[in-house]
């Protein structure tokens, strides 16, 4: 079975850093492209960065780039996102999604990041 | 890197059909065929419905189509089931390895 499971969201203050994890598993990893796409409180989605099979391209987000950085570890088939410089309107719901011909599928049940003093 | 346009809302009685419009520009929608169609419904992660403006995921009902126009993409919802009241989100390629999604659409089941 094709499955992701994210993993390390919580509870930060402004400014500050967090890295979420996302476990890939039922598929060949380091043939997809990966995703990240988050979803605010209440409102819709966002996508928010893109990474190569082999991790040597990295696509941002305007409202993300220069805070978050996307990597992979396809030995480990794990997707991470580093979130630096953390505001308010990132909290959201962050998934992690195998992206492939054009279509984000599968994707993981997604966790929570809060950024609240 | 705007988001694509949908109706926030729409809805239909069981059985009938059920037309949602995603539009964006020649840089997103209209120059690509990597347009997508995601069913979310509450507290659960998006699912596949649609991609490559047409095509069906195996397992996803006929019910289903979609099609595209210019700048504009459609999802269809045929034979309404009251199951398939969720919010609707399209998406697409927008060139440099970015992607863009619509504003979302809350479909109703009467």
């Amino acid at each position: 079975e094709v499955q992701l499971v994210e993993s390390g969201g919580g509870l930060v203050q402004p400014g500050g850093s967090l890295r979420l994890s996302c476990a890939a598993s039922g598929f060949t990893f380091s043939s997809d492209w990966m995703s990240w796409v988050r979803q605010a409180p209440g409102k819709g989605l966002e996508w928010v960065a893109n990474i190569k099979q082999d991790g040597s391209k990295e696509y941002y987000v305007d409202s993300v780039k220069g805070r978050f950085t996307i990597s992979r570890d396809n030995a480990k088939n794990s997707l991470y996102l580093q979130m630096n410089s953390l505001r308010a309107e990132d909290t959201a719901v962050y998934y992690c999604a195998r992206w492939s011909w054009g279509r984000l599928d599968p994707w993981g049940q997604g966790t929570l990041v809060t950024v609240s003093s | 890197q705007s988001a694509l346009t949908q109706p926030p809302s729409a809805s239909g009685s069981p059985g009938q059909s059920v037309t949602i419009s995603c539009t964006g520009t020649s840089s997103d929608v209209g120059g690509s065929n990597y347009v997508s169609w995601y069913q979310q419904h509450p507290g659960k992660a998006p699912k596949l419905m649609i991609y490559e403006v047409s095509k069906r995921p195996s397992g996803v009902p006929d019910r289903f189509s979609g099609s595209k126009s210019g700048n504009t993409a459609s999802l269809t919802v045929s034979g309404l089931q009251a199951e398939d009241e969720a919010d609707y989100y399209c998406n697409s390629y927008a060139g440099s390895n970015n992607l863009v999604f619509g504003g979302g659409t809350k479909l109703t089941v009467l």
